[in-house]
């Protein structure tokens, strides 16, 4: 299983952030798998942002739900994250996750760096 | 939420040694649904340990996960020099999925 994470590297204030992870390995059709979302400021600890299920069901971190929207194409191997309204506290590294059993996360993109700088 | 509190917040010890790392919960943890993570610098985290104590795959057997209920422990019975990292616990016993702040392992 690999997952990769793409998308911009700096962001300005007030900019809506996409980022894609496009995965290979399982499919996420296939009952019981999901792919989530987790960052990590520099130097600061993990926090789980978004999680979306083979089923479609997605769930997300309520003190950032109003900011993020997670979507598959399961056609295309790939997840999208969007989150709105980036300001610099977002400054981080966003890694692309894969569940295979319960809420646990046993294989990890290698994470992508976002700055959020006017 | 489920707050996870992890001690020590640093742990210096030397090679050989055995390392002992505590995480606890603000409230008690469905299922004992917990898992460790092992995290180097430059890199992503490793699951370690889930279920609080099943070792995931590949890991060696030095790695030893225990508890339930709200305190939980991950034990390293001889760190080698490759242990040396910083370690996280996460729970995802309820919906909501929350990580503890990170234990450092250091070389003393």
């Amino acid at each position: 299983i690999t997952l990769r994470e793409s998308g911009p590297t700096l962001v300005k204030p007030t900019q809506t952030l996409t980022l894609t992870c496009t995965f290979s390995g399982f499919s996420l059709s296939t009952s019981g798998v999901g792919v989530g979302w987790i960052r990590q400021p520099p130097g600061k600890a993990l926090e789980w942002l978004a999680l979306i299920y083979w089923d479609d069901d997605k769930r997300y971190s309520p003190s950032l739900k109003s900011r993020l929207t997670i979507t598959k194409d399961t056609s295309k191997n790939q997840v999208v994250l969007t989150m709105t309204n980036m300001d610099p506290v977002d400054t981080a590294t966003y890694y692309c996750v894969y569940r295979g059993g319960l809420n646990w996360f046993d294989s990890w993109g290698q994470g992508t760096l976002v700055t959020v700088s006017s | 939420e489920i707050v996870l509190t992890q001690s020590p917040g640093t742990l210096s010890l030397s090679p050989g040694e055995r390392a002992t790392l505590s995480c606890r919960a603000s409230q008690s943890v469905n299922n004992n649904y917990l898992v460790w993570y092992q995290q180097k610098p430059g890199q992503a985290p490793r699951l370690l340990i889930y279920d609080a104590s099943s070792r995931a795959t590949g890991i060696p057997d030095r790695f030893s996960g225990s508890g339930s209920g709200t305190d939980f422990t991950l034990t390293i019975s001889r760190l080698e020099p490759e242990d040396f990292a910083v370690y996280y616990c996460q729970q995802y016993g309820s919906s909501l999925l929350t990580f503890g702040p990170g234990t450092k392992v250091d070389i003393k």
